[in-house]
């Protein structure tokens, strides 16, 4: 059964700070890998897809990367904000499963402080 | 613009209740899922559905009911028979069969045992 694993668990930084978010997962055999951010209370928000053909993605100061073959990815957060606070998930697409299924990481949250 | 929306954002149920929780899209998309996020945990994929009179069973299914009658609508119903009702609970779909285009995530409802 996929595991997705994501480190650290809280990262506090203050603005203005490079940051990178782990996340790791067990079965190499993914169509794709998803980040999400999630507000509290809030429902998800995409932020970036990648497919399992490429390597890495970017959208304004965010850059995932996708290294299957080591079952890794990474989020870079350039120059952080407060606005940036908030709750990062990590979720693949399973090759293995006839429905696609999503499996999520626990999640790092992030404090930004001024 | 196109969405998913869930309602209510909040809602209560006393013992012994059934509360259903609606979900509503206009993305088209084939595909649709409720997932249950509890505090400290990863998001559990309670029930899919992937074409229109067809749903199945994920990880959580127990205590839970859906219907999917129309493509566009998938609603959850908790029964009483759910012991431990109280979470978070977010709906999601995505087009089915073309599993590199990611999913997309209503805002979530909240539901409180009381």
């Amino acid at each position: 059964k996929q595991e997705v694993t994501q480190i650290p668990a809280a990262l506090s930084v203050p603005e203005g700070e490079n940051l990178v978010l782990n996340c790791s997962f067990t079965d190499s055999a993914i169509y794709n890998l998803q980040w999400f951010r999630q507000d509290p209370g809030k429902g998800l928000t995409s932020l970036l897809l990648i497919q399992s053909s490429q390597r890495e993605q970017t959208s304004g100061r965010l850059n995932a990367s996708l290294d299957k073959s080591s079952g890794r990815s990474t989020l870079y957060i350039a120059a952080s904000q407060p606005g940036d606070s908030a709750t990062y998930l990590c979720a693949v697409i399973d090759r293995g499963s006839t429905l696609g299924r999503l499996y999520f990481g626990r999640g790092t949250q992030l404090t930004v402080w001024p | 613009d196109g969405g998913i929306t869930q309602s209510p954002k909040y809602l209560f149920r006393k013992e012994g209740q059934n509360v259903t929780l609606s979900c509503e899209q206009n993305l088209n998309h084939d595909a649709m899922y409720w997932y249950r996020q509890d505090p400290g945990q990863g998001l559990r994929l309670i029930y899919y559905s992937q074409i229109v009179n067809d749903f199945q069973k994920g990880d959580i299914a127990e205590g839970y009911s859906v219907s999917r009658e129309k493509k566009e609508s998938f609603p959850l119903t908790v029964t009483s028979a759910q012991k431990n009702p109280t979470a978070f609970y977010l709906c999601a779909s995505s087009i089915a069969g073309l599993r590199g285009y990611g999913y997309t995530f209503g805002s979530g409802t909240r539901l409180t045992v009381v």
